[in-house]
């Protein structure tokens, strides 16, 4: 099955803890993408990357790193500089250099600090 | 700043009616567009796409586009209760990259 997988589903972190989520994708895309989703609101960039080894901050990068070392995957960490961390994480990938394409989702991680 | 515009909702419609969603965008270089459904803790799944002025056909979907206007839109005919959901307008910017409106809350009422 063709897809983008996030994992875990649900992650619980600590305060002043690091935690990294996983997206991993058998698409072949080019282009992958971060976003955060908050309650009742829409879908805010994190970082993207469009090429193996290269990606550029969106509108909310801090806080979280990311790497791209290999095509098919894009794990974001959530550092503990991040103030405000529970949130809904979305992994998206897209073909062509994600220009001018669709994204496509994984289902998502629900981060809570505890 | 780009800003993609949509009316929060919720918008309540009568099952077997007509929903219509409107979405203004700011960068007049978008090119693309594209209507995401997000049921509610679900991840976003694509409905729609369109690329040039006019409407676009998909089954119960249509989707509306005028650039001049900078004005894109999605009709759900013939509603159903599995159409309650909310519903994303993402055009592409000038750059090419998707921006994300914050979504219009749907309804479908039996």
């Amino acid at each position: 099955d063709g897809g983008i997988t996030q994992s875990p589903k649900y992650l619980f972190r600590k305060e002043g803890q690091n935690v990294t989520l996983s997206c991993e994708q058998n698409l072949n895309h080019d282009a992958m993408y971060w976003y955060r989703q908050d309650p009742g609101q829409g879908l805010r960039l994190i970082y993207y990357s469009q090429i193996v080894n290269d990606f550029q901050k969106g509108d909310i990068a801090e806080g979280y790193s990311v790497s791209r070392e290999k095509k098919e995957s894009f794990p974001l960490t959530v550092t503990s500089a991040q103030k405000n961390p529970t949130a809904f994480y979305l992994c998206a990938s897209s073909p062509d250099r994600g220009l001018n394409t669709e994204a496509f989702f994984g289902q998502g991680t629900r981060l809570t600090v505890v | 700043q780009k800003e993609v515009e949509q009316n929060s909702g919720p918008l309540s419609v009568p099952e077997g009616a007509i929903a219509s969603l409107n979405c203004t965008y700011s960068d007049r270089g978008s090119q693309s567009f594209f209507w995401y459904r997000q049921y509610s803790g679900k991840s976003p799944e694509l409905i729609m796409s369109i690329y040039s002025n006019g409407d676009k056909e998909d089954g119960r979907f249509t989707a509306q586009l005028n650039k001049a206007s900078q004005y894109v839109s999605l009709l759900i005919r013939d509603s159903q209760p599995s159409d309650s959901a909310t519903y994303l307008c993402a055009p592409c910017d000038s750059w090419g990259k998707l921006q994300f409106g914050a979504g219009t809350q749907v309804v479908v009422t039996p």
